[in-house]
Formats: C-alpha cells, structure tokens, sequence
C-alpha cells in the first residue's frame, strides 16, 4: 500500500507568516510533485523532483519554494503567506519514468491565509 | 503540448445503474499511458484504473472498465452497479514517457439513492 504523508492537514495562518507543508513517502520513490487545486477543481503542478538535490518550477507559477535534501521528504515552503494562497495543496510520488508511474498521491493539506 | 477534455462537470447516477464519464485527450505520442483517479469528498485522491496505450484490450477492474479508443483518443470510464461510496471528483490522466502528468479538469459525480 502506498504511504505517503502530509502534515498539517488544515492550517489556518494570518498574511504574511512563513509556513512549511510537509511530504512524506516511504515508498522510496525517486519522483514528487506539489499540486495546487482549490476546492472540486482542475490540479496545477506547481514544483517536482526527479531525486536529492533536484527540483523544478511546474506548469503553473508559485511563489512557493520547494527542497529535496532526503529521498523521502519534499517539504513547500511559503517565505510570507497571503490571501491568494488559500487553496488546498497535494503532494504525490511515483517509482520510476520507465514503469506506469502511477502517481501515489497524499491526503493533501487545506491551506486558509487570513 | 498535451491536452486532457472531460467535457462532462457534473453527472449523476441512481445507485445500482451504470454510469460513463467521458475523456479525450490530445497527443501526437504513439506510447503512453491513461489513467482515472477518483477524489472522494475531503479524502485522499486515489487511482481507479490504468491503460497502456499500447495494449488494444480495455483495462477492468471490478465493476471499474474503460472504453479506450486510441485512433479517436478517447478514454471513457465505466461504472457498473453505482454504489454511494462512488461519488466523488473524478480525474481523468496522461502521461508519455519522461512526461510529468496531464490532468483534466475533473468530473463531479453523484450517486442518488
């Protein structure tokens, strides 16, 4: 069964606080992805890695900041948090760019920047 | 670029009917892979079903099956025996060889008792 984590899972913050999302898989994937999607709406990839010390810029632009220092873990930061990023955010794993890379997603964190 | 359509926002079904969630996507990759992920309400998105585009039978699972169509690029998903646990957003997914994901924008569907 895939395992992969997100922690908090609601977080309610005034503008301007810097707040990190965490991810956490345990599957040993290589790959991960931060989604963002507000409430019954499309996904936007918004940063992914392909391993350590790889991270890159997804479809849609954010001001959010990503880090890949551990295999397993692929912590979102915000620097200073406003109303605009109120949205709830997923993050997802997968094995391998050879296999079906099915996407293994977390239970997502819903974000509210009051 | 890749594109994903579901053209359909909202459906609904009475429970123990049959139900179709319509896909089509747009590519000019001969490989590549289809999938459906299911979003319940305030739960975790998870996969349905998958498809090889390279295999010509359509992939089932349970009372989950698809209807893939390569030459029209269509890639429908099939609910047999709708149950309550079904409602939810459903995605439909591509994605290519090296390719990240394409995700369509989602259908809503809701099971009537």
């Amino acid at each position: 069964e895939a395992d992969i984590y997100q922690t908090p899972r609601y977080l309610v913050i005034g503008t301007g606080k810097k707040i990190t999302l965490e991810c956490s898989q345990t599957m040993g994937h290589d790959k991960m992805y931060w989604y963002q999607q507000d409430p019954g709406m499309e996904l936007h990839l918004i940063h992914y890695s392909y391993g350590v010390n790889s991270t890159e810029k997804g479809d849609l632009s954010s001001e959010s900041t990503v880090s890949r220092i551990r295999t397993e873990h692929f912590p979102l930061t915000l620097e200073s948090a406003r109303p605009s990023h109120t949205s709830q955010y997923l993050c997802a794993s997968s094995e391998s760019w050879t296999s079906t890379d099915t996407q293994y997603f977390g239970p997502g964190t819903r974000l509210t920047v009051l | 670029a890749q594109t994903v359509t579901q053209s359909q926002p909202e459906m609904s079904v009475q429970e123990a009917e049959t139900v179709t969630l319509s896909c089509t996507y747009d590519t000019s990759e001969s490989d590549y892979y289809l999938f459906w992920y299911k979003q319940p309400p305030s739960r975790q998105m998870i996969l349905v079903i998958r498809q090889e585009a390279y295999k010509q039978q359509n992939a089932t699972e349970n009372r989950f099956s698809v209807n893939f169509q390569k030459a029209a690029k269509s890639f429908s998903l099939k609910i047999s025996d709708s149950q309550l646990g079904d409602a939810a957003m459903y995605f439909c997914a591509y994605r290519s060889y090296g390719q990240n994901f394409v995700f369509g924008p989602g259908t809503r569907l809701s099971v009537l008792p």
